[in-house]
């Protein structure tokens, strides 16, 4: 059974870098046809994808928050992680971790963590 | 980007009755739409890929129909452990959008 994590602090500052990693238990992160990805959703709001990430190094990145994101794999750790620079209130959310299954032209989140509030605030 | 609208927002019906949602993108994404089941605290579960077909392990209770901009999402028999928000979701493009949700509750 796939299992994945999320990690981090759950307080940044504005102007600073949040930084979350998904620990993926289960299965190897280089195992596979496979994205990882991040998705965030503000309270009240909807889930909003972030990016994504193959094992291969390739990223997709969601055009209005492309500037800021960096997503990053490490096999060695069979985790995966966000980096969002420069974030304000508006990027107070619950962020998901979730593994991409891509099979044939069908494309699907089929495992996520439970999810890590992450709160902007001074 | 492909905006992705679901109603209702929120519903409440008796176990064992029929619940149906209905998902529409702004523009054609043929078949390339999932449905999600999120309970609060857990993990979002897969439960719809492709517009139609079930996840491994999902109840035949759930099911889904539709292409081009309308789909369906229906639950044929509710059951308590099936209240939660569903979202839908597409491929068709990135970046990847979801519809708001639907809170499913009992009456």
């Amino acid at each position: 059974q796939v299992q994945l994590q999320e990690s981090g602090p759950g307080l940044v500052k504005p102007s600073q870098t949040l930084s979350l990693t998904c620990t993926v238990s289960g299965d190897s992160i280089s195992s596979g046809n496979f994205y990882w990805s991040w998705i965030r959703q503000p309270a009240g709001k909807g889930l909003e994808w972030i990016g994504r990430m193959y094992t291969s190094g390739s990223t997709d990145y969601n055009p209005s928050l492309k500037s800021r994101v960096t997503i990053s794999v490490d096999t060695s750790t069979n985790q995966f992680s966000l980096r969002l620079a420069s974030v304000t209130a508006a990027d107070t959310a619950v962020y998901y971790c979730a593994r991409e299954r891509r099979v044939e032209w069908i494309e699907m989140f089929d495992y996520w963590g439970q999810g890590i509030l992450v709160t902007v605030s001074s | 980007d492909i905006q992705m609208t679901q109603s209702p927002s929120s519903l409440s019906a008796s176990v064992g009755e029929r619940v149906t949602i209905t998902c529409q993108a702004s523009q054609d994404i043929s078949s390339f739409l999932n449905w999600y089941q999120h309970k609060p605290g857990k993990a979002p579960k897969l439960l719809i890929y492709d517009a139609s077909n079930f996840e491994t392990g999902v109840p035949s209770r759930f099911s889904g129909s539709g292409s081009g901009t309308d789909f369906t999402f229906t639950i044929s028999s509710l059951q308590p452990e099936d209240i939660a928000t569903y979202y839908c979701q597409q491929y068709d493009s990135l970046p990847f959008t979801f519809g708001p949700g639907t809170k499913v509750a009992i009456k």
